[in-house]
């Protein structure tokens, strides 16, 4: 199946600091989406993009849709504790989506 | 509330055994979807369905098996053709304009 690339693979930051992390594709997409995911549970969808050049915002976090509709990036500001976890891309084409193997967070105080 | 809820969120099976995970969703959602998740790695697509009635194979669907039978709900079968079952498993359902995923909570089956 399709696949995307999603770096880095891992970070530690420092609490406070901000964080990028981006998500490329051999492949087109008509959407793109950004989730998080807690230890043992479901995906949570944060971010959601439409259309190609978009930017949006979700309080402290920033998403852009590439231009070219193959990446992908999600920033973090002023990152703190709760912001750990699993960050997956995913890109929607026709009816189906695929995702990134995610960026393991982890914020140390 | 509405939402998707997956049970149970623990499941122990015996190896041979059949094991059915349930995903139950009252968003009104057309189309659904099951995917794995082993550690340290993405989502992999099992099945979905798009319509009642109908479902495809989707990467790994080798040694699983769904029905569709009502818009609400998406059961999956792990059957004992599956040879590695023990991982996470993660129901999702996405709307009308299919642009957005929507997961549940997991459920995580263990082969003792």
């Amino acid at each position: 199946g399709q696949q995307l690339n999603q770096s880095p693979q891992s970070m530690f930051i420092q609490e406070g600091e901000d964080v990028s992390m981006n998500c490329t594709s051999s492949s087109i997409f008509n959407t793109w989406l950004w989730y998080k995911q807690d230890p043992g549970e479901g995906p949570v969808l944060l971010i959601a993009l439409y259309k190609a050049g978009e930017l949006t915002s979700n309080g402290r976090l920033t998403a852009q849709f590439g231009i070219t509709r193959k990446d992908s990036f999600l920033n973090i500001s002023a990152s703190i504790p709760s912001d750990v976890g699993i960050y997956f891309c995913a890109g929607q084409l026709m009816r189906n989506f695929v995702f990134g193997p995610g960026t393991r967070l982890s914020v140390l105080p | 509330d509405g939402g998707i809820t997956q049970s149970p969120k623990y499941l122990f099976r015996k190896e041979g055994q059949n094991v059915t995970l349930s995903c139950e969703q009252n968003l009104n959602h057309d189309a659904m979807y099951w995917y794995r998740q082993d550690p340290g790695q993405g989502l992999r697509l099992i099945y979905y369905s798009q319509i009642v009635n109908d479902f495809q194979k989707g990467d790994i669907a080798e040694g699983y098996s769904v029905s569709r039978e009502k818009k609400e709900s998406f059961p999956l079968t792990v059957t004992s053709a599956q040879k590695n079952p023990t991982a996470f498993y993660l129901c999702a359902s996405s709307g009308e304009m299919n642009t957005e995923a929507f997961f549940g909570q997991g459920t995580r089956l263990t082969v003792v």
